[in-house]
C-alpha cells in the first residue's frame, strides 16, 4: 500500500556538519508537511507545501535549515550547519489537496542526534 | 488562530477499563478535528477525524470520539482498554480553508495489567 517514506530512519553526526532528509510524499499527494518532535517541545510544524510551492515555514530557523521540494516525488530538510540542539525525530507527512481531502499521512521519521 | 490542549500529559487505566482522553481546541473557523495514535519508534497514524456530519465518529481500533461545539471539545474514548492500546495519542485541528494542522502536546496511554 502507498506509504510516506523518509530517508535515512537513522542518522548520527557531529556539530557543524551537513544533514540531509529526505522524503517522498504518497503519489499524487500535493501537500507536504515536515514536522520536529522532542521531548521538550512536542511536534513542531517545520515547513509546508503545496504543489510544491513552500507555503509556510515560519516554524523553520531560517539560518541553518532549508526545505525545498525539487520535484513532486522529493521533499529535502537540509540543516547546514547542524548543532546538538537539532536533535530530534523529524517526521515528514503528506496530504492529498482539497477540501474534503483533508488528511496527512505520516512517514516513519529520521532519528537525528548532533554531537 | 488555532490551539489545542490536551488534559494530562500522562493516563494509566486498567486492562479492560474505559479510556478517556480528552482534547479542547480553539478555532476561529470551522474545524476539522483528528485524533492521531503513535507507536514507539513510528510515526503518527490517524485514529479517526472529524470534518461535517454526524458529530460522534468512530475510528479505527474500536476508538470512538465525539465534536462538541458547545465545549469545544473532541475527547476520545473507548470501552475497554487494551494492552496494545498503550501509545501516544494526539489531538489535531485544521481549519477547513487549509490551515495548516496544529497539534497538542500529546498524552501517553499506559495500560496496566
Amino acid at each position: 500500500d502507498a506509504r510516506v517514506t523518509q530517508t535515512p530512519r537513522h542518522k548520527v553526526t557531529e556539530m557543524g556538519q551537513e544533514v540531509t532528509m529526505r522524503c517522498q510524499p504518497i503519489l499524487g499527494h500535493n501537500t507536504v508537511f515536515w514536522y520536529r518532535q522532542t521531548m521538550m517541545q512536542g511536534l513542531e510544524l517545520l515547513a509546508y507545501f503545496r504543489n510544491r510551492a513552500p507555503l509556510d515555514d515560519s516554524g523553520m530557523p531560517k539560518d541553518r535549515f532549508s526545505a525545498e521540494m525539487p520535484d513532486a516525488t522529493l521533499a529535502t530538510l537540509k540543516i547546514q550547519p547542524s548543532e546538538p540542539r537539532d536533535s530530534a525525530v523529524y517526521f515528514c507527512a503528506s496530504g492529498p489537496l482539497g477540501r474534503d481531502n483533508n488528511e496527512q499521512f505520516f512517514g516513519p521519521g529520521t532519528r537525528l542526534t548532533v554531537l | 488562530a488555532q490551539s489545542v490542549t490536551q488534559l494530562g500529559s500522562h493516563v494509566s487505566v486498567s486492562e479492560g477499563a474505559l479510556v478517556l482522553l480528552r482534547c479542547n481546541y480553539s478555532s476561529s473557523v470551522p474545524p476539522y478535528l483528528f485524533w492521531y495514535v503513535q507507536y514507539p519508534n513510528q510515526g503518527l497514524q490517524l485514529l479517526l477525524k472529524y470534518t461535517t456530519g454526524a458529530t460522534l465518529v468512530k475510528g479505527i481500533n474500536g476508538f470512538e470520539a465525539e465534536f462538541k461545539k458547545s465545549e469545544t471539545s473532541f475527547h476520545l474514548t473507548k470501552p475497554s482498554a487494551h494492552m496494545s492500546d498503550a501509545a501516544e495519542y494526539f489531538c489535531a485541528v485544521r481549519g477547513n480553508y487549509g490551515q495548516n494542522f496544529v497539534f497538542g502536546p500529546g498524552t501517553r496511554l499506559s495500560v496496566l495489567p
